[in-house]
């Protein structure tokens, strides 16, 4: 069955310097979400969008965007990287806005 | 805001049942989930419940009691491959309900 796919998984950034995170949910799903997980830390819950509408936002960064294109496809964009935003991004999908979240494997993203 | 809360560490036998307890104060409630997440991997759905009682899936099965703000995660049968983090997350109704709040996660270790 296919599963929410992020890209890339790994990526190094220096400071000040933006990145992109992709996020292609499971085909029929219509909520995307995101989350910052840090080393030890829980799952940090960032924005989520229902039918390429924001639904609902959490400890987003001003300095981080997102959106939802009309192919369900989800982009987080984070630009003046912090060393503190090194950190698992992860992508989660749903149908209907459920909390059964199906997450993808993450982007591990790493500020030097 | 919403306040959720599991002990940090939890070590069983193979072959033995544990309980990983979770308390939650929040507005608004709309459903408890339980996820499992292996270090370095996504998080992985196991059990919700919204009504009170115990639901029983397989080894899994979860509890909540609404009154008590209170939920716990059944594991039976211990496997090796059960040593992993387990996340209680709250969902809510009304604003905010699309996000779902995370614990900081119980590690679990499971020893031969």
């Amino acid at each position: 069955a296919a599963g929410v796919i992020q890209s890339p998984r790994h990526l190094i950034k220096e400071k000040r310097e933006t990145a992109t995170l992709k996020c292609y949910p499971i085909p029929r799903h219509d909520t995307v979400y995101w989350y910052q997980q840090g080393p030890g830390q829980d799952p940090q819950f960032l924005i989520s969008f229902y039918e390429k509408m924001q639904s609902d936002k959490g400890s987003i960064p001003d300095r981080f965007s997102a959106q939802q294109f009309s192919d369900y496809h989800s982009e987080l964009n984070m630009s003046s990287l912090e060393l503190g935003d090194s950190a698992l991004y992860f992508c989660a999908s749903s149908l209907g806005g459920t909390g059964i979240l199906h997450f993808g494997n993450g982007t591990r993203l790493t500020v030097t | 805001g919403q306040n959720i809360d599991q002990p940090t560490e939890m070590t069983a036998t193979e072959g033995a049942i544990v309980q990983i307890n979770c308390t939650y104060q929040t507005s608004g409630f709309n459903g408890l989930f339980w996820y499992q997440q292996h270090a370095g991997e996504a998080p992985t759905f196991l059990s919700y419940n919204v009504l009170d009682g115990l639901e029983e899936k397989g080894r899994f099965s979860s509890f909540l009691s609404r009154s008590k703000g209170y939920s716990y995660l059944l594991l039976k049968e211990l496997q090796m491959k059960d040593s992993a983090s387990y996340l209680c997350a709250v969902k809510r109704s009304g604003a905010g309900s699309y996000q779902l709040t995370f614990g900081k996660g119980t590690k679990l270790s499971v020893i031969p």
